[in-house]
């Protein structure tokens, strides 16, 4: 167990529809990470919380977003999903420069 | 940006035999993790090793942060090694993201 925890663990919803992931970090960390990975890839990276502020985009599209919050634990909501959205997105969180510890990911499948 | 190789893609051996799985990385890095993702997706923590090296039972990891590799070493193979071996590091301009290799696909036959 890493210590990270990631709700829900599967998700299938339909095209159009909008999904909130949720994220908990370990206990101490102020960083936490969002990751998506599509089928048979490395992950890439989406976004980087750090105690509330966003500290670095990547390849996060227009219509997902993400929020940290006071208590430390992430949402990242999805919407007008589209097919090629279905992935597993993971949540990681560490302290600043050190180990990254990953959830169990969230599978989403659109339909 | 920094690239990220790792070799070889895939692999595939019978259960007691010994792997070497290479990362190959093309600048300097402050931060190298190795996971093993197992055929449910999990990731899971193996080392973190920017430099050095250090051993956890079966497995073992080098990285020679000079001449820019890490190696992942894995003796007497068994079944639940099978699954994606990634290397992700972190460096200066990252923004203390990872970034990650295409990983070394494992297949252990029993």
């Amino acid at each position: 167990d890493s210590g990270v925890t990631q709700t829900p663990k599967h998700l299938i919803t339909a095209t159009g529809q909008r999904v909130t992931l949720r994220c908990s970090p370990r206990s101490g960390d102020l960083s936490v990470y969002w990751y998506q990975q599509s089928l048979d890839q490395g992950l890439q990276f989406l976004i980087h919380y750090y105690n509330g502020e966003e500290r670095a985009k990547g390849n996060i599209l227009e219509r997902f977003s993400a929020q940290q919050f006071p208590d430390l634990h992430s949402e990242l909501n999805l919407s007008s999903l589209e097919l090629g959205d279905s992935a597993l997105y993971f949540c990681a969180s560490s302290e600043r420069l050190t180990e990254a510890f990953f959830g169990q990911g969230t599978r989403l499948t659109v339909v | 940006g920094i690239q990220v190789e790792q070799s070889p893609p895939d692999l595939i051996l019978q259960e007691g035999a010994n792997s070497t799985l290479r990362c190959n990385f093309s600048d300097s890095v402050n931060n190298l993790q190795w996971f093993h993702q197992n055929p449910w997706g999990q990731l899971i923590n193996l080392f973190y090793i920017p430099s050095g090296t250090k051993q956890n039972g079966r497995l073992s990891a080098t990285t020679v942060a000079t001449e820019r590799y890490s190696l992942l070493y894995i003796s007497s193979s068994q079944t639940t090694d099978s699954g994606v071996y990634f290397c992700a590091v972190e460096y200066m301009d990252s923004n203390y993201q990872l970034i990650w290799g295409a990983g070394t696909k494992l297949i252990i036959k029993p």
